[in-house]
This record gives structure tokens, C-alpha cells and sequence, in this order.
């Protein structure tokens, strides 16, 4: 079944530890992206990619970096985590503007929870 | 610079009743679709409906329906027979498809549903 996927679910993590959030998805999506929001609070992007070898920085400054060597995959990586880094993290991807299904649509991974101690 | 306002921070309706979310955007683009996404608490977010800007007639899914007025750049989301299920948060979106790619989200209205 067609989907986008995100591990870790849940992460607890002390600072100055390296992460990496990963993201997949199996739609055959051109654009990926990456959003941070807080509980019950407004997204924010932070990365986007429009295919291989595309990376975009988003609306809001990260100190996270993505890669994108593989279309299916968008892996957000944090160097050294801090507590202000502590929120929630979304991936999404979306077909592209000659998709035959829904253009522009966004599909939603299910979000990783990210604690910094 | 493109922007999209969802100015009522939380909403209640009653079960069976109807209640709508108002959302206003501004582009400057000329072809851009709208969109109104829904997350339930602790859930992933899904897309409940979306509208073609070039389309006059206003999208339809099921129990829910938008106002789209153009001129106005009001996009409101309209849920008949509210159910509990709806209880989420629901953002209005914004995507442009021409000149600089733009997909914007708003700040979200919390749905509470009573029974």
C-alpha cells in the first residue's frame, strides 16, 4: 500500500547528540518535505526537495540539514540536539504539478516527537 | 508575499449541527489551489477537501463543503452534520503552481464537537 513513513515515532535524546529523522515514502513523489510544528500549534517548513538532488530551506530557519539521494527517501538530520529543538517534526511529499491524481496535494507522514533533555 | 489567515482559534458545534471555518488567503499568482487539511489529536493529518482556483464551483466531499469567493479570497469550510470523529485541528493551505512554488499553511482552528 502506497504510504509515507517516519521513524523514529518517539525519540528522547540528551543534548549535543546527533539524530537523524528519517522519512520514506512510497508514492513515487517528486517534492518531499519537512515541517516542524508544536502540539496543537501552526506548521512551519523547514525543508524541501523537488527530487533527487534538490534541497530547499523552508519559511523557517533550521539548523537541520536534509538530503535527498533517493526519491523515495528524506532523512532530516540534526548534528547536535538541543532543547530548543524539542518539538514535533512532519514529513510530507506531494505529486507533482503533472501528476494525474491529486496535484499539490500534500500526504502527511505520522510525525516523529522529539525530546531533547 | 503569500498568506493564508485562519482567524478563529477554536470553534464549538454541537453533534448533527453545522459550523463553519473561515479562512482568507492572499497570493499574487494566478493559478493556485486551496486546500483544508484536518489532524486529529495524536493522529496524522489528512487532506479533507480541495478547490481549484480556476474552478467557479465550490468543492464538495461528503458532509463537508467549501465557500470559495475569489474576489474576496475567502476559502471557508463548511461541516454538516458534525460528528464526534471531526474533533481535530484544521488548517487551511494555500499552494501556488506558477512562479515561485509557495505552499502555505495557516495557524489552525481547533474543532471541538459536544455531544
Amino acid at each position: 500500500e502506497a504510504d509515507i513513513y517516519q521513524t523514529p515515532r518517539y525519540l528522547v535524546i540528551g543534548t549535543g547528540k546527533k539524530i537523524t529523522l528519517e522519512c520514506s515514502q512510497t508514492m513515487g513523489h517528486d517534492k518531499m518535505y519537512w515541517y516542524q510544528q508544536d502540539p496543537g500549534m501552526e506548521l512551519h517548513l523547514i525543508h524541501y526537495s523537488y527530487g533527487v538532488n534538490s534541497t530547499e530551506k523552508g519559511d523557517l530557519s533550521s539548523e537541520s540539514t536534509v538530503s535527498r539521494i533517493r526519491t523515495e527517501h528524506f532523512p532530516l538530520t540534526l548534528e547536535s540536539a538541543r532543547p530548543s529543538h524539542t518539538s514535533q517534526y512532519l514529513c510530507a511529499s506531494s505529486e507533482p504539478r503533472g501528476g494525474l491524481g491529486g496535484r499539490e496535494t500534500q500526504y502527511f507522514g505520522p510525525g516523529t516527537r522529539l525530546l531533547v533533555l | 508575499a503569500q498568506t493564508v489567515t485562519q482567524s478563529q482559534p477554536e470553534m464549538s458545534v454541537q453533534e448533527a449541527e453545522t459550523v463553519t471555518l473561515s479562512c482568507t488567503y492572499d497570493t499574487s499568482e494566478s493559478d493556485y489551489y486551496l486546500f483544508w487539511y484536518k489532524q486529529p489529536p495524536s493522529r496524522q493529518m489528512i487532506l479533507v477537501i480541495r478547490q481549484e482556483a480556476y474552478k467557479q464551483q465550490n468543492a464538495t466531499e461528503n458532509r463537508f463543503s467549501v465557500n470559495f469567493q475569489k474576489a474576496a479570497k475567502s476559502f471557508s469550510l463548511k461541516i454538516s452534520d458534525s460528528q464526534l470523529g471531526d474533533a481535530a485541528m484544521y488548517f487551511c493551505a494555500c499552494s501556488t503552481t506558477s512562479g515561485t512554488y509557495k505552499y502555505i499553511f495557516g495557524t489552525g482552528t481547533r474543532l471541538k464537537v459536544l455531544a
